[in-house]
C-alpha cells in the first residue's frame, strides 16, 4: 500500500542549531503539504506545494523556516536557527491534487533543548 | 478563517458502547476528512466525506453540508479505538485546499 514517507522520525537538537526534515509523498501525488502540530492541538498548515511550486506559505515563519520541492517529488523542510517554541510534530501530507483526500506520513517529532 | 468545533472534547466509554462525535464548521467546504491519531502521532484516514453518508465496518460518518456539520459514529467500541479523533475541512474560498483541523475529541475506551 502506498504511503507517505518521512525521516527522521525523531530529532533532538539544541536551540540555534539547524534541522531538516524530509518527505516523500505517495507516487503520483502532485500536491504536498507540511503541517505542524503542537501538543494538544490540531495540525496547522505551514506550506503547500503544487508540483515544484509553492502555492501557500502564508503561515510559514520565513525568517527561520524554508521549504523546497525541487523536482516536484520529495520535499525538505528546514529550520535555522531552531528555537524552543519549534518543539512540535512536523507532518507531511500529499494528495492527487488540490482539494483531494490528503494522506499523512508518520511525522517527525522535534524537541528543541 | 474558517472555524471548526468538535464535541465533546473528551469521551470515556466502556468497551462495547456506542458513541457519536460531532464537528461543526463555519463556512461552505469542498473537503471534509475524519482522522484517528494513534498514540505514536500518525493520522489515520477514516473518511473523506464532504457530503453524504459512508460506512466502514463499525464506523460510519454523515456530513450535512447545507447545515455545516458532520457526525462520526463508532459502534461496539473496542480498546483499540482509543486516541484522538480529528475533523478537518478544506476547500473554502479563503483557505484554499489546506485542511483546517478542529481541536479533536480524546476518546478513551476502557475494558
Amino acid at each position: 500500500e502506498a504511503e507517505v514517507a518521512q525521516s527522521p522520525r525523531y530529532k533532538i537538537t539544541e536551540k540555534s542549531q539547524a534541522v531538516a526534515f524530509w518527505c516523500d509523498p505517495i507516487s503520483g501525488h502532485a500536491t504536498l503539504y507540511w503541517y505542524r502540530q503542537i501538543l494538544g492541538q490540531g495540525p496547522e498548515l505551514l506550506v503547500q506545494f503544487q508540483d515544484e511550486s509553492v502555492v501557500d506559505d502564508s503561515q510559514l515563519p520565513k525568517d527561520r523556516f524554508s521549504a523546497e520541492r525541487l523536482k516536484g517529488v520529495d520535499s525538505t523542510l528546514k529550520i535555522q536557527p531552531a528555537e524552543l517554541g519549534d518543539s512540535a510534530m512536523y507532518l507531511c501530507a500529499s494528495s492527487m491534487g488540490p482539494g483531494d483526500e490528503q494522506f499523512f506520513g508518520p511525522g517527525t517529532r522535534l524537541t528543541v533543548l | 478563517g474558517i472555524q471548526v468545533e468538535q464535541s465533546p472534547p473528551d469521551l470515556i466509554l466502556q468497551e462495547g458502547a456506542n458513541s457519536t462525535l460531532r464537528c461543526n464548521f463555519s463556512d461552505s467546504v469542498n473537503n471534509l476528512q475524519w482522522f484517528h491519531q494513534n498514540p505514536w502521532g500518525q493520522l489515520i484516514n477514516l473518511f473523506y466525506i464532504p457530503s453524504g453518508t459512508k460506512q466502514n465496518g463499525r464506523l460510519s460518518a454523515t456530513t450535512v453540508a447545507t447545515e455545516r456539520y458532520s457526525l462520526l459514529y463508532i459502534s461496539s467500541s473496542q480498546t483499540t479505538d482509543s486516541g484522538v479523533y480529528f475533523c478537518a475541512v478544506g476547500g473554502t474560498e479563503t483557505s484554499g485546499s489546506r485542511l483546517t483541523f478542529g481541536e479533536g475529541t480524546q476518546l478513551t475506551v476502557n475494558p
